[in-house]
């Protein structure tokens, strides 16, 4: 069985600071994980995903993420916050034997002027 | 990355009345759909996996007669809400993967039940 925590609910930070969302997991097998975004009220894009290669995976608009198996960590950073990266954040798992999604219940980012 | 489109955007219907969401994958061949439900402020909540011409599989919880799905084709999959009403006004989103491929999300579905 697959599991996701994200351990902020809420994260604030000032514009051009950088930021980190916290994502721990749990899995059976050789996971897959994601990182996607949720701007109000649409869908969710993604933003990077580790599938066994690099474990420092960069993505788009400057995120990036690093997969730590010994700490089953897959932790979301981007050197310097814009006003456009306030949205929800989803850290996702998937097991390599398994077709569903797990997701984390989700980190909001507010960024301030 | 693939698109998958999600009509419509926002719906507004009345209770006891259905209604349609459609999801398409239109660069690709979805062997599987999936279809979530998503409540304010929270996570979200898998209802029900389809593959392509076959029935769906719903999670435990989730009323199959309530909650039509119809995976017809490759490229498109159907949720029907039936006699809907205002507790099942939420946020409904889909995503579509090929085989054991990364998924695509479509842009979600806000129903409103008045």
């Amino acid at each position: 069985a697959q599991s996701v925590t994200q351990l902020d609910s809420h994260v604030s930070v000032s514009e051009g600071t950088p930021v980190l969302l916290r994502c721990n997991y749990s899995s059976s097998y050789s996971p897959s994980l994601f990182w996607y975004v949720q701007h109000p009220n649409k869908g969710l894009q993604l933003l990077l995903k580790y599938t066994s290669a690099a474990t420092l995976v960069k993505g788009i608009n400057g995120f990036e993420a690093e997969f730590k198996k010994s700490e089953t960590s897959f932790h979301l950073t981007k050197p310097s916050a814009h006003m456009s990266d306030a949205a929800e954040y989803f850290c996702v798992v998937k097991d390599k034997n398994d077709y569903k999604l797990s997701f984390g219940a989700g980190t909001t980012v507010t960024v301030r002027a | 990355g693939a698109v998958v489109s999600q009509h419509p955007s926002w719906v507004i219907c009345k209770s006891g009345t259905s209604v349609k969401i459609e999801c398409r994958s239109l660069d690709f061949q979805a062997t599987t759909m999936f279809w979530y439900r998503q409540f304010p402020k929270q996570s979200l909540m898998l209802m029900a996996t389809s593959n392509e011409g076959s029935k769906a599989t719903y999670e435990q919880g989730v009323e199959k007669d309530k909650f039509l799905i119809n995976h017809a084709s490759l490229t498109l999959s159907t949720l029907t809400v039936t006699s809907a009403h205002p507790e099942d006004s939420s946020f409904y989103i889909c995503s579509a993967q090929f085989w054991d491929s990364e998924a695509f999300f479509g842009q979600g579905t806000r129903l409103t039940v008045v």
